[in-house]
């Protein structure tokens, strides 16, 4: 099984809202990753989680919060986010980075609309 | 730092015909390299990958690409091409720390 699930699919959001993106991966892989992916453009790495614990933040703004509560989830937290920040977000997963296995398996993505 | 390139913004093929999409990648070290596919509003699906060893990759629907060092590519490619390839491509290079460079992405479009 290679699948990484994303919830919720869509989400429309006010710029004062508090809302949170969800990540489950169930292959046993011990890195996980957010990323950002605008319209007609690749994904662009906004963070990485290796053994739970935050390992890579590309200078994302302090609006997006990451969180990851077991090996198997991945949670972003939005709050007072401007409409820029539209896009699809995406999560992948890999094996357990010191196996030196790279290959990354995303998830279909939640589009997020900031009004 | 490492970078990919991928020269065509946009290809037309038709159905049924050969596929070759570019790739050039610029890293110091061995690289790892990938092609992902992405249909509309869609995550990226892997379609092959290249760590060592054969220099010519097997992948997903068909497609193999082939490793180049002296040239630094990694193109991909399909001898016939089916209407349900139309999507974007991207090729993606890990240097270090599992950061993944992608490039720019290669739309496919396919005509009857």
């Amino acid at each position: 099984d290679t699948e990484v699930t994303q919830t919720p699919k869509h989400l429309v959001m006010g710029m004062t809202n508090k809302k949170s993106l969800k990540c489950e991966q169930h292959m046993g892989h011990r890195a996980m990753y957010w990323y950002k992916q605008k319209a007609k453009k690749p994904p662009e790495l906004m963070f990485v989680y290796s053994y739970e614990k935050l390992s890579i933040n590309e200078s994302v703004p302090s609006r997006f919060s990451p969180e990851c509560p077991n090996s198997s989830l991945l949670n972003l937290h939005l709050h007072a986010l401007q409409p820029e920040d539209s896009a699809l977000y995406l999560c992948a997963s890999s094996q357990d980075p010191a196996s030196g296995s790279y290959e990354q398996y995303f998830g279909p993505g939640t589009r997020l609309t900031v009004t | 730092a490492q970078s990919v390139t991928q020269p065509d913004i946009h290809i037309t093929v038709s159905e049924g015909a050969s596929l070759e999409l570019r790739c050039n990648y610029s890293y110091g070290a061995t690289p790892y390299l990938f092609w992902y596919v992405q249909s509309p509003g869609q995550g990226l699906q892997l379609l092959l990958k290249y760590f060592s060893g054969d220099t010519l990759v097997q992948g997903i629907k068909g497609f193999e690409a082939e490793f180049k060092r002296s040239q630094s590519s990694f193109n991909l490619r399909k001898p016939s091409v089916h209407w349900s390839d139309a999507a974007e491509y991207f090729c993606a290079v890990v240097g270090g720390y599992q950061k993944v460079t992608f490039g720019t992405g290669t739309k496919l479009q396919v005509i009857p």
